[in-house]
């Protein structure tokens, strides 16, 4: 059983498209997570929840909307995909908040043509 | 503003040298400090981690250093494998945030 799962594993879309990402955790995990790891291989918090409530919401575009129908379930919607969104995204999720043991799905390869 | 540092970008080790990667931190609020692995095509995996009380921690092959005055820690790896070549994450985090703040990473190449 795969204890975070995403889905896509690729995406492939023109400029302008709307798409979205799902994750699923079976960990029973409060927290979650989306990261975006850029062509550098940089990683970097996009947005986290605790128990379907936004607690992180770093500097994103407002065409990047996460939704948490449940403490296992967080999607990221990403509306008017532009070039500069393709990147590898990954979902994640940890059972206390201050970082500690965080899993990782194995990531979205978003790439916007 | 990067809060975590990491040098060597890149590194090459011929089979059973030892890695050695550091990272350097400027928060002094960060307690926590867990080292991640990457392969290609995966997500980063955890690998072993450190809070500031010990100076030290090891399992198997791999030791965390830790360096509190000088906000500086390491990871080493004994005996370096063809299979530990993969790209290595430090990252740091605070009491009270999920933010785990990640350094740029180290690709490592262990060569047989």
């Amino acid at each position: 059983d795969t204890a975070v799962s995403q889905t896509p594993k690729y995406l492939v879309t023109q400029m302008g498209n709307d798409k979205s990402i799902k994750c699923e955790q079976n960990l029973g995990h409060d927290t979650m997570y989306w990261y975006k790891q850029d062509s550098k291989k940089f990683l970097k918090i996009m947005f986290s929840y605790n128990n379907k409530e936004l607690i992180i919401n770093e500097t994103v575009p407002n065409r990047f909307s996460p939704k948490s129908p449940d403490k296992a379930h967080l999607n990221l919607h990403i509306n008017s995909l532009e070039l500069g969104d393709s990147a590898v995204y990954f979902c994640a999720s940890s059972q206390d908040r201050g970082g500690y043991g965080y899993t990782f799905g194995s990531g979205t390869r978003l790439t916007v043509v | 503003q990067q809060q975590v540092k990491q040098s060597p970008q890149s590194l090459i080790v011929q089979k059973g040298g030892i890695s050695i990667i550091n990272c350097a931190y400027e928060n002094t609020a960060f307690d926590y400090f867990p080292w991640y692995q990457q392969f290609p095509g995966k997500g980063p995996a955890l690998l072993i981690a450190i809070r500031p009380d010990v100076s030290e921690k090891k399992e198997g092959r791999f030791t965390i250093s830790f360096n509190k005055s000088a906000k500086q820690f390491s990871l080493h790896i004994m005996d370096s494998q063809p299979g530990d070549s993969a790209t290595y994450f430090c990252a740091a985090s605070r009491v009270g945030s999920e933010k785990l703040v990640f350094g740029k990473g180290t690709k490592l190449t262990v060569n047989p």
